[in-house]
């Protein structure tokens, strides 16, 4: 079975730039979550999915992130203008169950990341 | 508020036993999850803990006490392809919270 799929799996951009992240979930799970991951911390979660409606999105920076689950299978994140700060791992995870079921499927499987650099 | 601490660092040697700790305190719980993370890799799934008690998975096991908010992970046998961060994350009311990881170093 496949795993979480995104690309690319790593971007250089200058700041102000625009840039957007793809990912692709496991078929069959509903929910598909966003998480920025910076050096030596653990990921933080940036939105989350169910299907294709944002359930949870109060840690995206909306002045200059956005995302979309058109379909509810695929998704994009987007960052306009990118800044300095925004260099990170972009990871992107997928689960069967939402997590709020306590049950071993809500278990979230993660993409390899894509890694931005914001020059 | 929401806090997770687990050791930062931690070093070993090839077929030694190491405990990796974390303790939580989080509004809600939902179960405690452990990843593994090499480095420049994706966190990949170890184990999950809903009730107290441990866990067993081959070399790996995963303990819980939901009382005390404590959970660690215990690796087995250990080979130096085991050098990597552990994250432990705590399913709170809707969200999973990660801890910053611990970075183990297997030595020969």
């Amino acid at each position: 079975e496949a795993g979480v799929v995104q690309s690319p799996r790593y971007k250089i951009i200058e700041k102000k730039q625009p840039v957007a992240f793809w990912c692709n979930p496991i078929s069959g799970h509903n929910t598909l979550y966003w998480y920025r991951q910076n050096l030596g911390q653990g990921p933080e979660l940036l939105i989350r999915y169910e299907n294709e409606e944002a359930v949870d999105d109060s840690q995206l920076p909306k002045d200059r992130f956005s995302a979309e689950r058109l379909k509810g299978v695929d998704s994009t994140l987007k960052i306009q203008p990118a800044e300095l700060g925004d260099s990170a791992v972009y990871l992107c995870a997928s689960s069967l169950d939402p997590p709020s079921l306590a049950a071993s499927t809500d278990t979230q499987y993660f993409g390899p990341g894509t890694r931005l650099t914001v020059l | 508020g929401q806090n997770i601490d687990q050791p930062t660092e931690m070093t070993a040697t090839e077929g030694a036993i190491v405990q990796i700790n974390c303790t939580y305190q989080t509004s809600g719980f939902n179960g405690l999850f452990w990843y593994q993370q090499h480095a420049g890799e994706a966190p990949t799934f170890l184990s999950y803990n809903v009730l107290d008690g441990l866990e067993e998975k081959g070399r790996f096991s995963s303990f819980l006490s939901r009382s005390k908010g404590y959970s660690y992970l215990l690796l087995k046998e250990l080979q130096m392809k085991d050098s990597a961060s552990y994250l432990c994350a705590v399913g709170g009311t809707d969200k999973l919270i990660f801890g910053t990881g611990t970075r183990l170093q297997v030595f020969p």
